[in-house]
């Protein structure tokens, strides 16, 4: 399995900023998913965040909100821009583990707090 | 992302009890259904899978039961332990495809 870090673990943030949060693997991985799980939520799928070209954007997802890179295959940011309280989510990495098994592990999330 | 629906909310069990949770869903060309286990304050892991090619899986307590003709399959946890407290979600993916649509969760307690 991936061990999957994810940084910050938590913040609170200002109306109005922007955040960018770390999602490092410890292994070279093809897929790389950001999820967010709102407060009780069900887990909601931002986008697929690929290798070298754009992430590719659920519908309700917008790069101008949620910029992603991922300059590497163990590495990818995500960065919720402009936050509004409405944003108050824990923010989730996660990768495919390989082999078209359709098994995704989760980082620990990063729990974003915007006041 | 098509719908997948999860039932009970939440449930209380007592230890050594019998946890059922059920899961629907509609879109035909699913074909990975996977059962995640969340603690507060941790990222979802997964607990046990299936593929509609088998009606039932066990691992351990847990098992997985599915009924492809009613698009249906759930999680039964038997002999409930207190260790077992936590949010349950069920997905849904299709194809070589990655991207799980999740219910939206239930929330087990399992009392001593």
């Amino acid at each position: 399995s991936a061990v999957i870090s994810q940084k910050p673990s938590r913040d609170i943030c200002q109306r109005g900023t922007s955040l960018t949060i770390q999602c490092q693997v410890d292994s070279q991985v093809t897929m790389m998913f950001w999820y967010r799980q709102q407060p009780g939520q069900s887990l909601t799928l931002i986008a697929t965040a690929n290798q070298g070209s754009e992430a590719t954007y659920e519908s309700g997802f917008v790069i101008d909100k949620f910029p992603i890179s991922r300059p590497n295959l163990t590495f990818s940011t995500l960065t919720v821009s402009n936050m509004s309280p409405e944003d108050s989510s824990i923010y989730l990495c996660s990768v495919g583990a390989g082999a078209n098994t359709g098994e995704l592990f989760f980082g620990e999330g990063s729990r974003l707090t915007v006041l | 992302q098509q719908q997948v629906k999860q039932s009970p909310q939440s449930l209380i069990v007592q230890k050594g009890g019998i946890s059922i949770i059920n899961c629907a869903y509609e879109n035909t060309a699913f074909d990975y259904f996977p059962w995640y286990q969340q603690f507060p304050g941790k990222g979802p892991a997964l607990l046990i899978a299936i593929r509609p090619d088998v009606s039932e899986k066990k691992e351990g307590r847990f098992t997985i039961s599915f009924n492809k003709s009613a698009k249906q399959f759930s999680l039964h946890i038997m002999d409930s332990q207190p260790g077992d407290s936590a949010t349950y979600f069920c997905a849904a993916s299709g194809g070589s495809n990655y991207k799980l649509t999740f219910g939206k969760g239930t929330l087990l307690t399992v009392n001593p």
